[in-house]
């Protein structure tokens, strides 16, 4: 257990409002990532970020931003969100590249 | 063209028995990574077992193996004596050596386990 905790676990905004949601974690892991799960899709990796200050996009980084300004938190922001982005959002962490990545316990966001 | 493929959408197995998930992969990479995930009804992520490209034997797990067949491209989970517990959504997902900050994950299969 990485100890990864996210903040909210639910959330229903509206269309068009900005959204953050937060991880955090315990174990001083390097590396940490934003996933979001949807019927059919498995997880799709948002970005993700191998250090302090240091992220890349990943598969569907399109309406999503990111930040790291600790080596604990990392920030997922929906800049306007909109329907499509109501899904299940996944912070993991893996203290080396390539290694297997542990999860946090996802949030639910509903974008109506 | 999907990377990683998950074939069964849904399989039932019978408490006791064993089971075996499948997962095929796509890369032309020589170095990479196979993973298992399973995530219960309550919505989490757990790692299971981790089978390296290079790795001379399979992995294995408890009561998980990983059937690692790199001429097939095949990495099939394998649960014996399977539980009521083991009833969840089972993911695999790889990891590519050029790429190797970033998993990519297969699509799940839902596994049912009945008395």
């Amino acid at each position: 257990d990485a100890g990864i905790t996210q903040s909210p676990r639910h959330k229903v905004t509206e269309t068009g409002t900005p959204v953050t949601l937060r991880c955090h974690q315990t174990e001083n892991h390097r590396y940490m990532y934003w996933y979001r799960q949807d019927p059919g899709h498995g997880l799709r990796l948002i970005h993700y970020s191998y250090g302090v200050k240091d992220t890349d996009k990943g598969e569907v980084s399109d309406g999503y931003s990111v930040s790291r300004s600790k080596t604990e938190d990392f920030l997922l922001t929906l800049e306007s969100a909109t329907s499509s982005q109501t899904s299940v959002y996944f912070c993991a962490t893996s203290g080396q590249g390539g290694g297997e990545q542990y999860f946090g316990p996802g949030t639910r966001l509903t974008v109506t | 063209a999907q990377k990683i493929t998950q074939t069964q959408p849904g399989m039932f197995v019978q408490e006791k028995e064993a089971v075996t998930l499948d997962c095929t992969y796509d890369t032309s990479d020589p170095s990479y990574g196979l993973f298992w995930y399973k995530q219960p009804s309550s919505g989490e992520m757990i790692f299971l077992i981790y089978q390296g490209s290079y790795d001379q034997q399979n992995a294995t797990e408890g009561r998980y193996s990983l059937n690692f067949q790199k001429a097939r491209k095949s990495a099939n989970l394998v649960i014996s004596a399977s539980q009521l517990g083991d009833s969840a959504m089972y993911f695999c997902a790889m990891r590519e050596a050029y790429n190797t900050d970033k998993l990519i994950f297969g699509t799940g299969t839902r596994l049912q386990v009945f008395p």
